[in-house]
């Protein structure tokens, strides 16, 4: 089974911060790997597939970047709407997700 | 658009069995793999199982193997997930998801869940 450790579990940011979260795979993925975003008592949002690539619809503030087995996710610019919980997915091989960061305005 | 709808949630006893259903319209059903993934109160998401297209391969996570069924009916664009021997470590929201797969245009993976339905195993 493929694990995946994401970091940090929660933050608390500024709005206009940048933020950063790191996922780490427990085996080569190639670029097999999603984030979503999560709000109370909604359905995950898939924001980035693939690694890099931003799915149709998301705001441009939001990108990944990686491959194989470490792998980032940024705000560039923290705005209030994006108070939620993030998640890091890899569907290489079936799915597992991160542990989960939520993310709080400071 | 893509359409999922679960149903079949409710209170439970430990050790006793539940049926959720999945509804699936506007989309091809039957082309698509399906999962359940689950979300214990204030919990992460963790994925349960997937069927593949025609039913003939299923995939369980450790943690409900040997109690948990999934299945599908292809005529009544339904999915399923039989869980038996519940205990109280099943309690969560069960998402059913369509498969990940890349749009024609690229721009998307087509990611599509349900609203959930919340399990509760309790005495």
């Amino acid at each position: 089974d493929i694990q995946m450790t994401q970091s940090p579990s929660s933050l608390s940011a500024s709005i206009g911060d940048r933020v950063t979260i790191t996922c780490q795979a427990s085996q080569d993925i190639s670029n097999y790997l999603n984030w979503y975003q999560q709000k109370p008592g909604k359905a995950p949002k898939l924001l980035i597939f693939d690694a890099s690539n931003l799915e149709t619809g998301v705001p441009s503030r939001f990108s990944g970047s990686g491959s194989g087995t470490d792998f980032t996710f940024t705000i560039s610019s923290l705005q209030p709407e994006d108070i939620a919980t993030y998640y890091c997915q890899q569907y290489d091989n079936l799915w597992t997700f991160g542990q989960g960061t939520k993310v709080e305005i400071k | 658009q893509v359409h999922l709808v679960e149903s079949g949630g409710g209170v439970v006893q430990p050790g006793r069995s539940l049926r959720l259903s999945c509804a699936a319209s506007a989309f091809s059903f039957t082309s698509y793999a399906m999962h359940w993934v689950r979300q214990a109160p204030g919990k992460g998401l963790e994925w349960v199982a997937v069927i593949s297209n025609d039913g003939n391969k299923k995939y369980y996570a450790d943690s409900v193997k040997g109690r948990f069924t999934i299945s599908r009916d292809n005529s009544k664009n339904t999915l399923y997930l039989q869980m038996n021997s519940l205990r109280a470590e099943d309690t969560a929201v069960y998402y059913c998801a369509k498969d990940l797969v890349i749009s024609v245009s690229g721009t998307s993976l087509e990611s599509y869940w349900g609203q959930g339905t919340l399990v509760i195993v309790s005495a």
